[in-house]
């Protein structure tokens, strides 16, 4: 069981903004640790699409943000497209017991 | 554009072991942290080990202590993950990638993988 939790699925129409959360606590997120995300397209490998909380890499569209607050983190979509129907992940460090890095639960994106 | 190649994986039965390893090129590899991920089929993402730079700070979660060995050769740009002792929910795909900024710091996040490669645990 994940430190970091997301709904295991959001749906939208085309043009739509959607948001996952991801919900953590005062050992993880709450501490200050940094919140990554990736896309994970059917059948392929993870895919770097925020890191540092809100930056983008070069190439990612801008329709994708990312956010911060407290124990928690956001990645926003806008203008939904066919193309973001994948399953995407935060990703960050918890401090607890012995310190790890963790990932999300994982979350489902489905394009109506 | 820096490139991640997986090979190893197979069908093990449960207590062996199996020996991964990644082949990166495109970037100069002794600069860069390098992480081992799994994904069970149909499960999420699980971070697995972590290695510096220079091979000796390493990282590994809790699960896989003891029984998983990482480590690189960066006179071949190659990276490793000795399996033993496995057991049936070792079964995964497992990812090579890149990590950014120190590991070690607690803020490192990866941006480059490979495609996978699955290993097996059963009789």
């Amino acid at each position: 069981q994940s430190v970091l939790t997301q709904p295991p699925s959001v749906s939208g129409a085309p043009g739509q903004r959607v948001t996952i959360p991801c919900t953590g606590s005062s050992s993880n997120i709450g501490a200050g640790h940094e919140v990554h995300w990736y896309q994970q397209l059917p059948g392929t490998a993870p895919k770097l699409l925020i890191y540092g909380d809100s930056f983008r890499p070069s190439g990612v569209p801008d329709r994708f943000s990312g956010s911060k607050s407290g124990t928690s983190a956001s990645l926003a979509i806008t203008g939904l497209q066919a193309e973001d129907e994948a399953d995407y992940y935060c990703q960050s460090y918890d401090s607890g017991l012995s310190g790890s890095y963790v990932f999300g639960t994982g979350t489902k994106v489905t394009v109506l | 554009e820096g490139q991640l190649v997986e090979s190893g994986g197979g069908l093990v039965q449960p207590g062996g072991s199996l020996r991964l390893s990644c082949a990166a090129s495109g970037f100069t590899f002794n600069y860069f942290w390098m992480t081992w991920v799994r994904q069970a089929p149909g499960k999420g993402l699980e971070w697995v080990a972590s290695v510096k730079q220079d091979g000796v700070e390493k990282y590994y979660v809790d699960s896989v202590k003891g029984r998983f060995t990482i480590s690189r050769d960066n006179s071949r740009n190659s990276l490793s993950l000795q399996l033993s002792s496995l057991r049936a929910d070792d079964t995964a795909v497992y990812y090579c990638s890149r990590a950014r900024k120190d590991c070690s710091g607690g803020n490192c996040y990866l941006d480059y993988w490979g495609q996978g490669t699955l290993v097996t645990v059963s009789s």
